[in-house]
Order: structure tokens, then sequence, then C-alpha cells
């Protein structure tokens, strides 16, 4: 079965610049969470999806962040323009219900670093 | 947004010995899981527990849930070159909400 595949792998931008990531889940999953994953933290939720329809985005600062996922398949998530705090890897996780719950499987994320 | 409290923040150990790391919550989670994180990959789930007071094990890693839906705790043991990584905790209030991650403990074996 094929992972969560997420591209481009790795960006260099400078800041005020806009970029956008792109997340392919695993084939079936309803539910898709975009995390960011600051330098020695761990992973922070930025956006949950369930199909098409937005879940929690309590955390996005949507000032300057924005994701869609139009057809309820692959995302986008947008970044304009770029602030330097926003360096950081950039993970896709998606999900399908279980018996005991919903486990999150974990692309292996962007890697973007604002100059 | 919040973040677990993960000890300890890295560990040296060597190749066959024991490891123990936690995290705590000043919160409720109703599942706790423990995953690991190696350079270029995401997280990747090693074990999962549902119910406060639940033991379980995977091989050489045991973790349990806190009886206070607080806190967990994961067991390497006789650790092998393999082991090493970032480990993190991760909480979770419902069954599809998105997870909430300590800061990670980093193990480090030495030869």
């Amino acid at each position: 079965e094929a992972g969560v595949a997420q591209s481009p792998r790795y960006k260099i931008i400078e800041k005020r610049q806009s970029v956008a990531f792109w997340c392919n889940p695993i084939s079936g999953h309803a539910t898709l969470y975009w995390y960011q994953q600051i330098l020695g933290q761990g992973p922070k939720l930025l956006i949950q999806f369930q199909n098409n329809g937005v879940v929690d985005d309590s955390q996005l600062p949507k000032d300057r962040f924005s994701a869609e996922r139009l057809k309820g398949v692959d995302s986008t998530l947008k970044i304009q323009p770029a602030k330097l705090e926003d360096s950081a890897v950039y993970l896709c996780a998606s999900s399908i219900r279980g018996v005991d719950g919903d486990t999150q499987y974990f692309g292996p994320g962007t890697r973007l670093t604002v100059l | 947004g919040q973040q677990l409290n993960q000890s300890p923040q890295s560990m040296f150990i060597q190749e066959g010995e024991d490891v123990s790391m936690n995290c705590t919550s000043s919160s409720i989670f109703n599942t706790w899981l423990w995953y690991k994180q190696e350079p270029g990959e995401g997280p990747v789930l090693l074990i999962a527990l549902y119910k406060a007071g639940e033991l379980t094990s995977n091989g050489r890693l045991t973790a349990q849930f806190g009886i206070t839906r607080k806190d967990s705790f994961l067991n390497i043991s006789a650790s092998i070159p393999s082991d090493v990584g970032i480990y993190f905790c991760a909480g979770q209030r419902g069954g599809a909400d998105g997870l909430t991650f300590g800061k990670g403990t980093h193990l480090i074996i030495q030869p």
C-alpha cells in the first residue's frame, strides 16, 4: 500500500515570497491533517479536513496560511507571504476509522527554509 | 498551542541498555500514542494506548497509559543501534482529532 506522498521535499524561498505544498493521502483515507514541525519540537496541528470540509483550523495563522482539499483527496497548503519564522518541516498525515480509533500515517514532509 | 511535557530531552546509552521516557500533560487525553521519527522522514506509529491503565507491548517496546489519563511512559528493552532516533509522545482527545505532541526524546546509542 502506498504511503502519504508529499512534494516538494525541500523548498528555499526568500521572506515575503509565496510557497505551496502538495499532499496525496493514502487511498480511501477520509481525514487529512497538516502539521508544522519547527526544528527541535514536536509537530503542531495546523488544519484538519474530513473529506473536503474543514474540521479544525484553530491553530492555522489565517492571515498568511491557507489550505484546501477541493475534491476530498489531494490537498495543498499555501503560505503567502512567508516569514522567517515559517521555516519548518510541513507534515501531511491521513487517517481512516479503525476499531479503536483513527491511526494517523505521516508523509515524509516538506522542509521549508525562508531566508 | 499546548505541547506535552516529555522527558528526558536526550539520552546517551550503551547498546543493550534499557531505556525509559515519559510524558505528562496538564489536561486529560483519551488516547496516548508513541511515535518514532528518523531524519528526513515523518513520524511512524510505535504503540497506541486507548484505555487508562493499559499496558501494551510491541516487541521490545512497552508503553503504559497513566491511570489519571494525564501521563504515559515508554520503555525500550535491550537497545540496539537501529533504535536511534527521536521518540515523540502524542495525546488525542477524540478518535479522529489532531494530535498534541511532546517535544521529543532524542535517543543516541554509543557503541
